[in-house]
């Protein structure tokens, strides 16, 4: 069965520090998708990045990139100059070929300070 | 432009009094979700359509139901909220494609207050 955790229940960076967001995944699927999304406070999910299982480059957009190593099931969240408006929650999600579903992690709180 | 409209934002019920969500969507995709997110917690999936296709997840009370009277619009009912109801709703929709890597797009979501 497909299973997202994050052992990460909150982390603090301070404002243009780089942070990272640990996720590890367990699926018996060859090929599936790993995406991260943040959650403010308003309660919105929005999207951020998305990895294919397949892809053999680091998926990249803007200040976030997704730090991917498949033998060790990890796709962790690395966001660059972090800045105060990323404060928020954040979760990994993964979705299997075979059930079609997108399955969250817990999430992980960030908190940017100055 | 918003692309997943949720209304409303905040929907506030009795015990025991039916309420009714709705979704709708400008995307034309062909995958609608609702997802139950209580505090601190990940989005649990409740059940979602391919075109009128309904899959309902297997631990989803009875108490939930759902409508889709086209691909614009999908509805989330509660028959008979309880205290443990009380959560944020989201909705999410989907274009279906024959690979993994399609992002659903999300809703800003309805806060549910059951008193």
């Amino acid at each position: 069965a497909q299973k997202i955790t994050q052992t990460q229940p909150g982390m603090f960076v301070q404002e243009k520090e780089a942070v990272t967001l640990d996720c590890t995944y367990d699926t018996s699927d060859q090929s599936y998708g790993l995406f991260w999304y943040k959650q403010p406070s308003s309660g919105e999910m929005i999207f951020l990045i998305y990895q294919g299982s397949y892809d053999e480059q680091n998926a990249t957009e803007g200040r976030y990139s997704l730090n991917f190593q498949k033998a060790r099931k990890s796709a962790n969240l690395v966001i660059s100059a972090s800045q105060l408006g990323d404060s928020a929650m954040y979760f990994c999600a993964m979705r299997e070929r075979e059930t079609d579903k997108l399955i969250f992690g817990t999430g992980t709180r960030l908190q940017v300070f100055p | 432009d918003a692309m997943v409209i949720q209304n409303p934002r905040y929907q506030v019920t009795q015990f025991g009094k039916p309420v009714t969500l709705s979704c709708s969507q400008t995307l034309n995709h062909n995958v609608m979700y609702w997802y139950q997110q209580k505090s601190s917690q990940a989005p649990k999936l409740l059940f979602h359509y391919y075109d009128k296709d309904f899959n309902n997840e297997a631990d989803t009370p009875d108490n939930f139901q759902s409508r889709r009277p086209n691909t614009s619009f999908c509805f989330l009912d509660i028959r008979s909220p309880g205290l443990g109801d009380a959560a944020m709703y989201l909705c999410a929709t989907r274009t279906l494609t024959s690979g993994v890597g399609e992002t659903q797009y999300f809703g800003p979501g309805t806060r549910l207050l059951v008193l």
